[in-house]
């Protein structure tokens, strides 16, 4: 069963725009942490924002937050004011237990590509 | 302080041939993670290692294999090459390994198998 789901392959958004990339979640767990990392065309895969799923707050770094919706799964990405440097693929990652193992995984979406106009 | 280091950055082997990749986590770093990145299958989960111990395996076949030193450096070793090897391997590190605990990643090893 797909773990995480971002639904949107590609996103085009104009400079100094702000642009929501979606991302849900399936887990059973109670205890989790979502990421959100981006991705340029060097490879390097850079993180920019984490949310526990204890936190009742909003996360936000900089021009990033991200809209926690626990009861849909849902972990959004906002970017407010889109710089041409933001062109990049983002991920969406959750990172839970495995009960069977005792260790943690950390599983990603398909990502989304993010293209930002001038 | 230094980030994630790999090495090398990229490596061109031929089928059948084995290959070791090496990962240096940020220092305090215990814990180190091995994801493939491929076109088709994006990024997948390879191993986790806490302390010297494999915590966790992804759904690879044995000719993955990995391990962690006492000073937390990570290699990951694949045997017998096949053409589907070919990928970006990335190499992650986080402070802790729970789950509330961020991982920042090397700019990753892109193996190409001919």
């Amino acid at each position: 069963a797909q773990k995480i789901t971002q639904t949107q392959p590609g996103m085009f958004v104009q400079e100094k725009e702000a642009v929501t990339l979606d991302c849900t979640y399936d887990t059973s767990d109670q205890s989790y942490g979502l990421f959100w990392y981006k991705q340029p065309s060097s490879g390097e895969m850079i993180f920019l924002i984490y949310q526990g799923s204890y936190d009742e707050q909003n996360a936000t770094e900089g021009r990033y937050s991200l809209n926690f919706q626990k009861a849909r799964k849902s972990a959004n990405l906002v970017i407010s004011a889109s710089q041409l440097g933001d062109s990049a693929m983002y991920f969406c990652a959750m990172r839970e237990a495995d009960l069977n193992t005792g260790g943690f995984k950390t599983i990603f979406g398909a990502g989304t590509r993010l293209f930002v106009k001038a | 302080k230094a980030g994630v280091t790999q090495t090398p950055r990229y490596l061109i082997k031929t089928r059948g041939q084995q290959v070791t990749l090496s990962c240096s986590p940020i220092s305090g770093h215990r814990s180190v993670s091995w994801y493939q990145q491929t076109p088709g299958q994006g990024l997948q989960f390879l191993f986790e290692y806490f302390s010297e111990t494999q915590r966790n395996k992804g759904n690879f076949p044995g000719r993955f294999s990995g391990r962690q030193f006492s000073n937390s450096r990570s290699e990951m070793n694949v045997s017998t090459l096949e053409l589907g090897d070919s990928a970006l391997y990335l190499c992650a590190s986080s402070l802790e390994g729970q789950a509330y605990t961020e991982a920042f990643f090397g700019q990753g090893t892109r193996l190409t198998v001919v």
